[in-house]
């Protein structure tokens, strides 16, 4: 079955530092890859997807992420944080063609001001 | 974006009750809705997959009689919890697919405390 992991659960950094969270997905096939990300008290929201393309994804709020196939990879990176990026991020991957969503455990990442 | 609303945000049950969530999409149609369940400090574990007019699809481990799905619109879709009890107690959240949409918009969950 497909797997997605991602690593060092919490997060804390300072506001204007810059922020990099892991993905890793053990499927060998066709994948469709998201970033979710969940503020506190609010709904799971898309902040990018990648299905083809260019590798390198832009989504909002200043995030980009970057699908490297060799490595079965989607790291989410955002240059500079700001204390509203506190919130949790799930990383997610579907099978092509199928829209089951599996998740990573999530990252808990709080900006300090 | 398009929006999914869960009722009730939160609810609290006796053991042994059962207890129904629904999943609304407010301006779509979503052929396909997915539950997922997810525990404290953990990630959302997907519990099965509801299919407007057909039964819904149950992941591995996933009790089909404990947790019933009805997918009767191409708006609504809800998950009864039946006979209840502590360790059910969780955050379940629904998500929606419109047809040919592969992006999945989620409700924003209900926290179901069984006592």
């Amino acid at each position: 079955a497909q797997s997605v992991s991602q690593h060092n659960h919490h997060v804390i950094l300072s506001e204007a530092a810059s922020l990099e969270l892991g993905c890793n997905y053990s499927y060998g096939g066709t994948v469709n890859l998201f970033w979710y990300v969940q503020y506190p008290g609010q709904h799971l929201q898309l902040l990018l997807k990648y299905f083809s393309g260019d590798p390198l994804v832009k989504g909002i709020k200043g995030f980009e992420a970057e699908f490297i196939k060799s490595k079965f990879s989607f790291n989410l990176r955002k240059p500079s944080v700001q204390w509203s990026d506190t919130a949790e991020y799930f990383c997610a991957v579907t099978l092509y063609g199928n829209n089951r969503l599996a998740f990573g455990k999530g990252n808990q990442v709080v900006v300090i001001p | 974006g398009a929006v999914v609303s869960q009722h009730p945000s939160w609810v609290i049950c006796k053991s042994g009750t059962s207890v129904k969530i629904e999943c609304r999409s407010l301006d779509f149609q979503a052929t396909t809705m997915f539950w997922y369940r997810q525990f404290p400090k953990q990630s959302l574990m997907l519990m099965a997959t509801s299919n407007e007019g057909s039964k819904a699809t149950y992941e591995q481990g996933v009790e089909k009689d404990k947790f019933l799905i009805n997918h009767a619109s191409l708006t609504l879709s809800t998950l009864t919890v039946t006979s209840a009890h502590p360790e059910d107690s969780s955050f379940y959240i629904c998500s929606a697919n419109g047809e040919g949409n592969t992006e999945a918009f989620f409700g924003q969950g209900t926290r179901l405390t069984v006592v």
